[in-house]
């Protein structure tokens, strides 16, 4: 299993360009995450899914959008970059556990973005 | 905004050594996770412990929720140079599908 896998690992944009980033997993999970981490900070949530054509925002969501059109991918898209868009964005999946409970996370690499 | 306040937020020790982290939280959580990270990885789970528990083992980690204070620590025993990274403490709260990280404590176990 390759778990969680993220596309690209590293981008420079310019501002005003767009993007799409690309997380997959092999895990079957039924939750997707996007979170974005910046120094000194904590990870930030910025959309998640929690099933095949089902998204919801995060913490942190303006300025990205998402689509869940197959289970195993989770796409986020940058329509016009900002510089305050820089950072490294993580994906993560789950797989939900008993309600109210939840599940651990499951992490892709990375990808690290700087828009100039 | 961020639900959990690592403390400290840098933390150095020696081989053998044991480390605590603390983590502080706001509001009401289901559970309360920890999460490790080495320098240009991602995060990788540790271990979870839910609201109606107190501690949990494993290996050589320990972790303590006390929700009256709203408050977890994580305890490294016999800390070994490959414990270097950082670690976050994360709160799954309600219903709802989102964990908010804390800022995280960066460890450096010197050999």
């Amino acid at each position: 299993n390759a778990g969680v896998t993220q596309t690209p690992k590293f981008r420079v944009l310019k501002t005003g360009q767009s993007m799409t980033l690309l997380c997959a997993q092999d895990m079957n999970h039924e939750y997707m995450y996007w979170y974005r981490q910046d120094p000194g900070m904590g990870l930030r949530l910025i959309h998640y899914s929690v099933g095949e054509g089902t998204t919801a925002k995060g913490e942190v969501p303006d300025g990205y959008n998402v689509s869940r059109l197959k289970k195993q991918n989770f796409l986020l898209g940058l329509e016009s970059a900002a510089p305050s868009q820089t950072s490294v964005y993580f994906c993560a999946s789950s797989y939900p556990g008993p309600p109210p409970w939840g599940e651990t996370q499951y992490f892709g690499p990375g990808t690290r973005l700087l828009v100039l | 905004s961020q639900q959990g306040e690592e403390d400290p937020q840098a933390l150095s020790i020696q081989e053998g050594e044991n480390a605590t982290m603390n983590c502080s939280y706001k509001t009401s959580i289901n559970n309360l996770q920890w999460y490790r990270q080495n320098s240009g990885r991602g995060l990788v789970h540790l271990i979870l412990i839910r609201s109606n528990e107190r501690e949990k083992h494993s290996g050589r980690l320990r972790v303590t929720l006390d929700t009256s204070k709203k408050s977890s620590s994580l305890l490294i025993t016999a800390s070994r140079a490959a414990d270097t990274a950082s670690y976050f403490c994360a709160t799954q709260r309600g219903n709802n599908n989102d964990m908010r990280f804390g800022a995280g404590t960066r460890l450096t176990v010197k050999p």
